[in-house]
């Protein structure tokens, strides 16, 4: 069974440049999450969705961050503009329900580099 | 709202030694724990969690953890490491009802040979 996959693996942008992460799910799993992970810190929730519908974004910076999960599998986070302090890695994770109960399961991330 | 505190940040031993990595939770309400690993430049993978029952839980790789609620602790272990046992592990709690779960800051264990 194939995990989560993201891509790119690996960007570098200039500061105030668009940037989009792609993530495809494990196939059947209905929730779907976008972390981001700051050097030697734990992932934080960005945003969680339940199918395609955006159930808890209250973490998510609405005023350069957004995201969106077409047809409830896939999904895209964007950052525009970008800026220095979004260097980060961005995980996705999915699982078949809310987390807790069902396991999580985690992409290789995308590690963004801001110049 | 829940969080987690992980004691240290770094954690060396040596090969074939015992390990402990320390976690402590915070919470008015019944939670739900889980141990995280990540491998250098992977993703994170459960190596275990504890939602009822037995406070001994057992998971991949060799490592249990124990849930003790009166200390609010769910430290991890490991009786014997081995070099691929370097890696960063992170400590993690959830609601029950799940749509509420934080990651600890994260430990880097470092096996030494």
């Amino acid at each position: 069974e194939a995990g989560v996959v993201q891509s790119p693996r690996y960007k570098i942008i200039e500061k105030k440049q668009p940037v989009a992460f792609w993530c495809n799910p494990i196939s059947g799993h209905n929730t779907l999450y976008w972390y981001l992970q700051n050097l030697g810190q734990g992932p934080e929730l960005l945003i969680r969705y339940e199918n395609e519908e955006a159930v808890d974004d209250s973490q998510l910076p609405k005023d350069r961050f957004s995201a969106e999960r077409l047809k409830g599998v896939d999904s895209t986070l964007k950052i525009q503009p970008a800026e220095l302090g979004d260097s980060a890695v961005y995980l996705c994770a999915s699982s078949l329900g809310l987390a807790g109960v069902e396991t999580q399961y985690f992409g290789p991330g995308t590690r963004l580099l801001v110049l | 709202a829940q969080s987690v505190t992980q004691l240290d940040s770094q954690v060396p031993v040596f090969e074939e030694a015992p390990v402990e990595l320390r976690c402590n939770y915070s919470s008015s309400v019944s939670v739900y724990l889980f141990w995280y690993v990540q491998y250098p430049n992977q993703g994170l993978q459960l190596l275990l969690k504890y939602l009822s029952g037995s406070t001994l839980v057992k998971g991949i790789n060799g490592f249990e953890a124990e849930f003790n609620k009166s200390q609010t602790s769910f430290h991890l272990r490991k009786p014997s490491v081995h070099i691929s046992d370097t890696a960063e592990y992170f400590c993690a709690v959830s609601s029950l009802t799940g749509n509420q779960f934080y990651f600890g800051t994260g430990t880097s264990l470092t096996v030494i040979p």
